[in-house]
């Protein structure tokens, strides 16, 4: 049981590229999300999705898109990167009832020049 | 939105001391979990408390709903209980995975 893993650890961009950071999890949780720590703050929700085909803007969507076609991947892409978009992302998942703790991975570093 | 504060930012303690973080939340909710992020940047869920009190070994936490303020206590710290501590909140009535954070409590135990 791996949990919830992110590829990859650490990424250099130049602005105007694009790139997509993977986030899957094998603990069938449906409710997985996006978000972005950036220095001295707390997380602040991107893109979140309640479940396979369905997903939806969380506080900063903006220049960020995501899709979930199965219950496992939640791939967030980066449509033309900028130097604002310099954080690092996490991922995270949860089940949809119960206790919902929410599990995150590892986080991607990104540097946007 | 729902805002969450907490307090203090920042907290230095010997090894051995007791402290206390807090978490207050300006709206209802249905969920409040606290995190620690170590030094490496990984979060660790400590405690899923919308309301009442848990306790897991030296850590336990309370949340007063009816009041909107949640508490973290850590007995005799160790060096390994230094990194930043979150309190997040699903706001609303009912589940939805979303998260809102506050800003954090740095905390660093000297040997």
């Amino acid at each position: 049981n791996a949990g919830v893993t992110q590829t990859p650890k650490f990424q250099v961009l130049k602005t105007g590229q694009s790139m997509t950071l993977q986030c899957a999890q094998d603990m069938n949780h449906e409710y997985m999300s996006w978000y972005r720590q950036d220095p001295g703050m707390g997380l602040r929700l991107i893109h979140y999705s309640v479940g396979a085909g369905i997903t939806d803007q969380g506080e900063v969507p903006n220049g960020y898109n995501v899709s979930r076609s199965t219950t496992e991947d939640f791939p967030l892409r980066l449509l033309s990167a900028a130097p604002s978009q310099t954080s690092v992302y996490f991922c995270a998942s949860s089940q949809t009832s119960g206790v919902s703790t929410q599990y995150f991975g590892p986080g991607t570093r990104l540097t946007v020049l | 939105g729902i805002q969450v504060e907490q307090s203090p930012p920042d907290l230095i303690l010997q090894e051995g001391a007791n402290s206390t973080l807090r978490c207050n939340f300006s709206d209802s909710v249905n969920n409040l979990q606290w995190f620690h992020q170590n030094p490496w940047g990984q979060l660790i869920n400590l405690f899923y408390i919308p309301s009442g009190t848990k306790q897991n070994g030296r850590l336990s936490a309370t949340t007063v709903a009816t009041e909107r303020y949640s508490l973290l206590y850590i007995s005799s710290s160790q060096t390994t209980d230094s990194g930043v501590y979150f309190c997040a909140v699903d706001p609303g009535s009912s589940n939805t995975g979303k998260l809102i954070f506050g800003q954090g409590t740095t905390l660093q135990v000297k040997p």
